[in-house]
């Protein structure tokens, strides 16, 4: 199957300071989303983005899908921002039916 | 609007009992999937739906059963409970299977 590796696996920052996260995958993909799991497990879906650049508010996504990566960024951070980001991918080809296969996360603690 | 629901958000089992998870979603929502967190981990794909009256096999569905009979209710089963299957499972509903997934609460099971 499809192999997701996300770096780093852990990221510590002082709040307002701007970070990226990374997401590399091993095949094409149809399907990449990112989500934020916050300290009390809820999961949150940030960006539907398999290619291109997304904004929403302070964070931000870029996928080169020719090259197989995607970059979270986050920019000014709060420490809302704590929490365990994680991306996840569908291989292209085939029937799509939303499988998605998670990396294994970066875990983000933001300090006041 | 409740989103995505599930029923109980606890449970503890000894080995070898059986349960039901239940996830209910008011979105009419077509796909609908189950996903397991273990520690330190990405959540993993044990069944899903694409459908009412459908289902299908995902990365891990050894030890699992599913039914979709009605579009709004994906229900997880469990036969004979074994610790292994200690976990966190959340279910996620999407409109169509290259958009957003929508995720519930979460149900911690632990098997005694």
């Amino acid at each position: 199957g499809i192999q997701v590796e996300q770096s780093p696996p852990d990221l510590i920052l002082q709040e307002g300071a701007n970070s990226t996260l990374r997401c590399n995958f091993s095949d094409s993909v149809n399907n990449l989303q990112w989500f934020h799991q916050n300290p009390w497990g809820q999961l949150i879906n940030l960006f539907y983005i398999p290619s291109g650049t997304k904004q929403n508010g302070r964070l931000s996504a870029t996928t080169v899908a020719t090259e197989r990566y995607s970059l979270l960024y986050i920019s000014s951070s709060q420490t809302t921002d704590s929490g365990v980001y994680f991306c996840a991918v569908e291989r292209a080809g085939g029937t799509s039916y939303g499988k998605l296969t998670f990396g294994q996360g970066t875990i983000l603690t933001v300090h006041p | 609007n409740a989103g995505v629901t599930q029923t109980p958000k606890f449970r503890v089992l000894k080995t070898g009992q059986s349960m039901t998870l239940l996830c209910a979603q008011d979105m009419n929502h077509e796909y609908m999937y189950w996903y397991r967190q273990d520690p330190g981990m990405g959540l993993r794909l044990i069944h899903y739906s694409v459908g009412e009256g459908t289902t299908a096999k995902g990365e891990v569905p050894d030890g699992y059963n599913v039914s979709r009979l009605k579009k709004q209710n994906f229900l997880l089963g469990l036969e004979s409970a074994a610790p292994s299957q200690t976990s966190v499972y959340f279910c996620a509903s999407e409109v169509t299977p290259r958009g957003t997934q929508y995720f519930g609460p979460g149900t911690r099971l632990t098997v005694l």
